[in-house]
Parts: C-alpha cells; sequence; structure tokens
C-alpha cells in the first residue's frame, strides 16, 4: 500500500516565478490538508480540501497561494511569483472518510534563489 | 487559539537511559492529541491518537499518555534508532488542521 506521494521532492525557483506541487494521496483517501515547515519553526497548517472543494484555507497566505483537489489526479499547491520567504518544506498528509489520523508525505523542499 | 509546547526542546540520553517527552496544550475542545516522529529530510511518521483523558498507547519502546492539560511520550531503554524529532500536535472540534509544537530532538548515544 503506497504512501502519500509528493513530487518534486526538491524544486528550486528563481524569484517571481511559480511552484506547483504535486501531492497524491494514499489509495482510499479522499481528505487532503497541506503544511509548511519553516526553518526552526514547527509545521503550520495552510488548507483542507475533499475531492473538487476547498472545506478550509484558513492557513493559506491571501495572495499568490491556492490549491486545488481535482476529481481526477492529484492535489496541488500553486504559489505564483515566489519569494525568498517562501522557501521551506511543504508537506502533504491524507486521511480517510472517518478517521482523524493524517498521514505525510515526504515532502517538497522549495528553494527561491 | 490553540497552543501546543514541548519540552525539552532537546534531548540526550545514553543508550538504555530511559525519560519522557513532555507537550503541554490548550485547545477549545479536544478532538485528538496526535504524537509523530520526523527524521531528518523526511515527512512526520504518525505515532499515536489519543482521545481522551486517561487514555494510554504503546508500541515497542514508546508509550504516549494523556491528561486534560498535558500529554507525555514516554521512552523506555531507548536505543540508537530511536533519534529523530518527536512532535506533538492537537486537533480541535472547530476545525481539522492540526496545530504542532515545535517538537523535541532526541539523540540516543550508544
Amino acid at each position: 500500500n503506497a504512501g502519500v506521494m509528493q513530487n518534486p521532492r526538491h524544486l528550486v525557483r528563481r524569484r517571481g516565478q511559480e511552484a506547483r506541487l504535486r501531492c497524491s494521496p494514499m489509495k482510499g483517501h479522499s481528505h487532503v490538508y497541506w503544511y509548511r515547515q519553516l526553518p526552526e519553526e514547527g509545521l503550520k497548517f495552510m488548507v483542507y480540501l475533499q475531492k473538487e472543494n476547498i472545506i478550509d484555507e484558513s492557513g493559506m497566505p491571501k495572495e499568490r497561494f491556492s490549491a486545488e483537489f481535482p476529481k481526477e489526479g492529484p492535489s496541488i499547491l500553486r504559489i505564483q511569483q515566489v519569494v525568498r520567504g517562501d522557501s521551506a518544506a511543504y508537506f502533504c498528509a491524507s486521511s480517510p472518510d472517518g478517521s482523524y489520523e493524517q498521514y505525510f508525505g515526504p515532502g517538497t523542499r522549495l528553494t527561491v534563489t | 487559539e490553540d497552543q501546543v509546547t514541548q519540552s525539552p526542546e532537546a534531548l540526550r540520553l545514553q543508550e538504555g537511559e530511559s525519560s519522557s517527552l513532555n507537550c503541554s496544550y490548550t485547545v477549545s475542545g479536544l478532538r485528538g492529541l496526535f504524537w509523530y516522529r520526523q527524521d531528518p529530510g523526511k515527512g512526520p511518521e504518525f505515532l499515536f491518537t489519543l482521545y481522551s483523558a486517561g487514555e494510554e498507547k504503546e508500541k515497542e519502546r514508546l508509550k504516549a499518555t494523556l491528561t486534560k492539560k498535558e500529554s507525555f511520550l514516554h521512552i523506555t531503554a531507548p536505543k540508537p534508532e530511536d533519534s529523530a524529532t518527536y512532535l506533538c500536535a492537537v486537533q480541535g472540534n472547530s476545525g481539522y488542521a492540526l496545530n504542532f509544537g515545535k517538537g523535541t530532538s532526541l539523540l540516543v548515544t550508544p
């Protein structure tokens, strides 16, 4: 049973470019969560999605960040016009219906130069 | 606002030297308290969920306990492979986000 998959594992972008991070949840999981881990800080919640719906985006920056989880395909976290402060590890987690336990992927490490 | 504080920030143990990690929390209606292990460069690995005060769960050398204000992760006779950062998170009744502490970095030396 494959775990949560994220790609790419490492992503380098220049300031002003766009970053697209992908997350495939565990088989049978229909709930996806995105978290960000800044250097020397804890994991911070960004957004919670179910298929085709954003349920809670209270942790998402108001500008430049967006997320989707289409009916087919992986969940995408999109960061437009990246800045140095966006450099961080971005983790995706998934959970099945009826469970509060979240299982994390290996993360995407974004570096903005 | 939910708050999670973990202590100590770092802990160094000799192999076989048992100890406990602390997680203090405030939350408006606890849905669950979660423990994860994170190795460098990897994602958090799920360990335990605790739902109510008095609950305990065990896995190999690890045992997690929960009171109304804090949780402990007890490590019995640790081995070097237990070295990692241990994360505590709470989920309140008002949402689904996990609110994480900053973690305890554990180093077990032979």
